[in-house]
């Protein structure tokens, strides 16, 4: 069974103080790793798709990379917009098809200005 | 449309009660999936179409739940005889097509919140 484990499970910062999130996940072939943004009251936005050990991914103050095992998302000197619930995600190889990802219960992460 | 809508946006039912929750996709994607958020929890896979074919649909948790899209465009969740442990978030994602998936994503709809009281 696909597993998809988050730490920490909140995380407060002041204004530009740098973190990372980190994401364990065990899968029994990894198609993808997914990093979403959800915002309260709102459906998870993309931000990144990883494919193999050893690669990154950046947008703006975000960061994501790659291990066999583990996946962090980088932020470097965050605003307060950065504030939300972090997810991440696997999909697994199937054979075939488009198989429904396996999601971790998030990060809440809050930036204080 | 501009991004994948979902009716109504709060939908309370009374213990027993059945609910279709509506997911407008955005327009020619092909793939459509459901998910279920309980509070403070991750999205949990519920079903999957292409086009009109529902190809997965090993996440539903019991036979209450079903779900259908006819013509390949819109779809809708019904749960039938509503239990309060079916209090969750229900979210719709699409996707061009299964090819598009890993590089751009999921796009999600902001969801149907169901209380069952």
């Amino acid at each position: 069974e696909d597993q998809v484990t988050q730490s920490p499970e909140a995380l407060r910062l002041q204004e530009g103080e740098s973190s990372s999130l980190n994401c364990s996940y065990t899968v029994s072939g990894l198609r993808g790793l997914f990093w979403y943004r959800q915002d309260p009251g709102k459906g998870p936005e993309f931000l990144f798709t990883l494919y193999s050990a050893g690669e990154e991914k950046e947008k703006e103050r975000l960061k994501a990379t790659l291990t066999k095992k583990e996946s962090f998302l980088h932020i470097t000197a965050p605003k307060p917009e950065d504030s939300a619930t972090y997810l991440c995600a696997v999909q697994a190889n199937s054979g075939g098809g488009a198989d429904g990802l396996t999601f971790g219960k998030g990060t809440h992460l809050i930036i204080q200005p | 449309g501009a991004g994948v809508s979902q009716s109504p946006r709060y939908k309370v039912a009374k213990r027993g009660q059945d609910v279709a929750l509506r997911c407008d996709p955005i327009s020619g994607h092909v793939s459509l999936f459901w998910y279920q958020q309980a509070l403070g929890q991750g999205p949990e896979f519920l079903t999957y179409f292409q086009n009109e074919a529902q190809l997965d649909k090993s996440g539903l948790p019991s036979d209450r739940f079903f779900a259908e899209r006819p013509e390949g465009s819109v779809s809708t969740l019904k749960i039938q005889r509503t239990q309060q442990e079916d209090s969750a978030v229900y979210l719709c994602a699409s996707s061009l097509a299964v090819e598009y998936v890993l590089p751009y994503g999921y796009t999600f709809g902001s969801g149907t919140r169901l209380t069952v009281v």
